[in-house]
């Protein structure tokens, strides 16, 4: 079975990089690794993507490493409306079973 | 909004009933996601549709749960004999393609009394 593994917390001041790792094990080998924010009441909410080495978007990087085996979600300049909750999304090998990480709860001070 | 709509958003009752959860998606999307998500917790995989087709069902599905998306469009959840155990935010998402750029809706909460 897919199991991943993120710090349950992390705290961080406005300006700030963030950064925040996931740890997964049997995931598929040929499926996207995904990140994704929360916030209270609402539904999770697409942040980025990438299958290996380093994606960045608008809002994030994300880097993985050749063994697939983690990946770290860089947040540079976080501010206040980022704190949130960060969840990593892997999907099992051999299934379409796609399993979130526990969460990271981001508090971004002023 | 993200253009996934959930009905009802809110759901309150007793023990034994049965309930009926809606999802409707992004009208092009042809996969669509349920999961379970309790208190301080991350979204619990529940199951997949690609098209009409169930693709896929967590253990966490038990008997008393069954999911439909008909003709590929919305989908249902129907929980029957309800317990307080499955009180918890049922929430849908969508997406289109191979990759998992998911698109959730606002949720609906269940609260078992």
């Amino acid at each position: 079975l897919a199991k991943t593994t993120q710090p349950i917390s992390m705290d961080s001041y406005e300006g700030q990089e963030v950064n925040i790792t996931c740890s997964h094990n049997n995931i598929a080998t040929n499926d996207y690794i995904t990140w994704y924010q929360q916030f209270p009441s609402q539904g999770p909410r697409f942040i980025i993507q990438g299958y290996k080495t380093k994606v960045t978007n608008e809002v994030a990087s994300l880097f993985i490493p050749a063994d697939r085996k983690s990946s770290t979600l860089s947040l540079p300049r976080v501010s206040l409306s980022d704190t949130a909750v960060y969840y990593c999304l892997v999907e099992e090998d051999s299934s379409y079973k796609l399993i979130f990480g526990s969460g990271t709860r981001l508090l971004v001070r002023p | 909004d993200t253009g996934v709509s959930q009905d009802p958003r809110h759901k309150i009752t007793k023990r034994g009933q049965n309930v009926t959860f809606r999802c409707d998606p992004i009208s092009e999307h042809n996969r669509l996601y349920w999961y379970r998500q309790t208190l301080g917790q991350g979204p619990e995989f529940l199951t997949y549709f690609q098209n009409e087709a169930q693709l896929e069902k967590s253990r966490l599905l038990s008997d008393r749960f069954s999911a439909e998306r008909p003709k590929g469009s919305f989908s249902t959840l129907e929980i029957q004999r309800t317990e307080q155990g499955d009180s918890a935010m049922y929430l849908c998402a969508s997406s289109l393609g191979v990759t998992n750029e998911q698109f959730f809706g606002p949720g609906t909460r269940l609260t078992v009394l």
